[in-house]
């Protein structure tokens, strides 16, 4: 059974411009949760999806934005980057079924994608 | 609010040794704790959980951690470690399994070392 896939795994840009992160999670996964990693702050949850539809979101700008389509990949935007915004970004899939016996919550992490503003 | 905490930024130990690497949690009401390790330039592998039941759990590779609730931690220890041991380990909690399923809370990282 196929991962999660995270596409481009590496991307340089300059500060002032956009970038798009996609997602495609663990077949049959419906839940999709993104994560911004930096040495100096750690992992940080940013937002969660499950069925189109933002379930929970982290504190981050608004200029950090998600969705997710019906086939559940998901997609992640950060418009007019800073140098701060270089990191690692994760993705993570879960079944997003609520019950105990079907699913006790572990995440399952894409490789990431890191990014470089420059 | 929920958080985690890895006392140690870094473990060091020499193969064949046991290894432990520490955790401890707070939160408010009852935690579903994980570890997960990464390796330079991936994504986080999950490791082991405790949801409930017994106190010592044993996941992948060798590793098992103890959920100690008086203590609030969860430690995660190997017998005998491995050179291909070497990698950072997250300690991550999280409350219940209502609408945040996705959000995990997740402690700073220990680089773990292990020397030949």
């Amino acid at each position: 059974k196929a991962g999660v896939t995270q596409t481009p795994r590496y991307l340089i840009k300059t500060r002032g411009q956009q970038v798009t992160l996609s997602c495609s999670p663990i077949s049959g996964h419906r839940s999709v949760s993104w994560y911004q990693q930096t040495p100096g702050q750690g992992l940080q949850f940013l937002f969660e999806y499950f069925s189109e539809t933002q379930r929970n979101k982290g504190n981050f700008p608004g200029r950090f934005s998600g969705r997710q389509f019906s086939n559940s990949r998901s997609e992640m935007n950060v418009s007019t980057l800073e140098l701060g915004d270089s990191a690692l970004y994760l993705c993570a899939s879960n079944k997003g079924i609520m019950r105990l016996m079907e699913n006790t919550g572990e995440l399952f992490f894409g490789e990431g994608s890191r990014l470089t503003v420059l | 609010a929920q958080s985690v905490a890895q006392p140690e930024d870094q473990v060091n130990v020499a193969e064949g040794n046991p290894l432990t690497v520490k955790c401890t949690y707070s939160v408010s009401g009852n935690p579903y704790l994980f570890w997960y390790v990464q390796y330079p330039n991936r994504g986080l592998q999950f490791l082991l959980k405790y949801i409930t039941g017994d106190n010592l759990v044993k996941g992948s590779y060798g590793f098992e951690a103890e959920f100690n609730k008086s203590q609030t931690s969860f430690h995660l220890k190997k017998p005998s470690a491995l050179v291909s041991d070497s990698a950072l380990y997250f300690c991550a909690v999280r409350l219940d399994r209502g609408s945040t399923l996705g959000r995990l809370y997740f402690g700073r990282g220990t680089q773990l070392t292990v020397w030949p």
